[in-house]
């Protein structure tokens, strides 16, 4: 079965400077990963994903990530966080059968310091 | 351009009441998806559905219902609700191909008393 590790439940940065979000996935074969971005009484926005490729991507809102096979890792990064950042982030692996199904981490929460 | 939405936004209701969410999407997407959200669980899969009248169990199914009669809703039936169902539940929908994307809808903060 597939699972997802954010080990960090919440971090605390000051604005302007950089950040890294950890995610650890356990799945068989090549994963689909996916970053989702939550405001505070907000439904879950994509941020980017990864299904095959150049390991790292880019997605909306400056934040990128890379997908690292021997470390089963998909990091979410930014240079240079803004206060608008503060939410809550959820890495997620989906499967690749019929089911359509994303297994989602219990996510990190980040609070931006002005 | 209304997207995914869900109705009612909050409710409250006593234990052992039925409670029906709502979900209903704009985008003709095939696949429909129910989650709740729990601190410290992220998002857990209750049930989905491939397409009208197909639907499956997820993670979590116990104590919930589900039916699809047209593609663009996929309400949600606590039959009996209990404490423990207390949450905030998301429906999403993706539009079902090999790399879909699930698209989530605002959600519904559920209190059981």
């Amino acid at each position: 079965a597939q699972s997802v590790t954010q080990p960090d439940i919440h971090i605390t940065v000051s604005e302007g400077a950089s950040l890294e979000l950890r995610c650890n996935y356990s799945y068989g074969a090549t994963p689909y990963l996916f970053w989702y971005v939550q405001s505070p009484g907000q439904g879950l926005q994509l941020l980017l994903k990864y299904f095959s490729g150049d390991t790292l991507v880019q997605g909306i809102k400056g934040f990128e990530a890379e997908f690292k096979r021997s470390q089963s890792s998909f990091n979410l990064r930014k240079p240079s966080v803004h206060w608008s950042d503060a939410a809550e982030y959820f890495c997620a692996v989906g499967s690749s059968g019929s089911a359509r199904q994303l297994t989602f981490g219990s996510g990190t929460q980040l609070t931006v310091l002005p | 351009d209304a997207g995914i939405t869900q109705s009612p936004r909050y409710k409250i209701t006593e234990t052992g009441r039925q409670v029906t969410l709502m979900c209903h999407q704009t985008w003709s997407h095939s696949y429909m998806f129910w989650y709740r959200q729990d601190l410290g669980h992220g998002l857990r899969l209750i049930y989905y559905s491939a397409a009208a009248d197909i639907t499956d169990k997820g993670e979590v199914p116990d104590g919930y219902v589900v039916s699809r009669s047209k593609t663009e809703n996929f309400p949600l039936t606590l039959e009996s609700a209990t404490r423990s169902q207390t949450s905030v539940y998301f429906c999403a929908s993706s539009d079902g191909t090999r790399r879909e994307t699930q698209y989530f809808g605002p959600g519904t903060r559920l209190l059981v008393l």
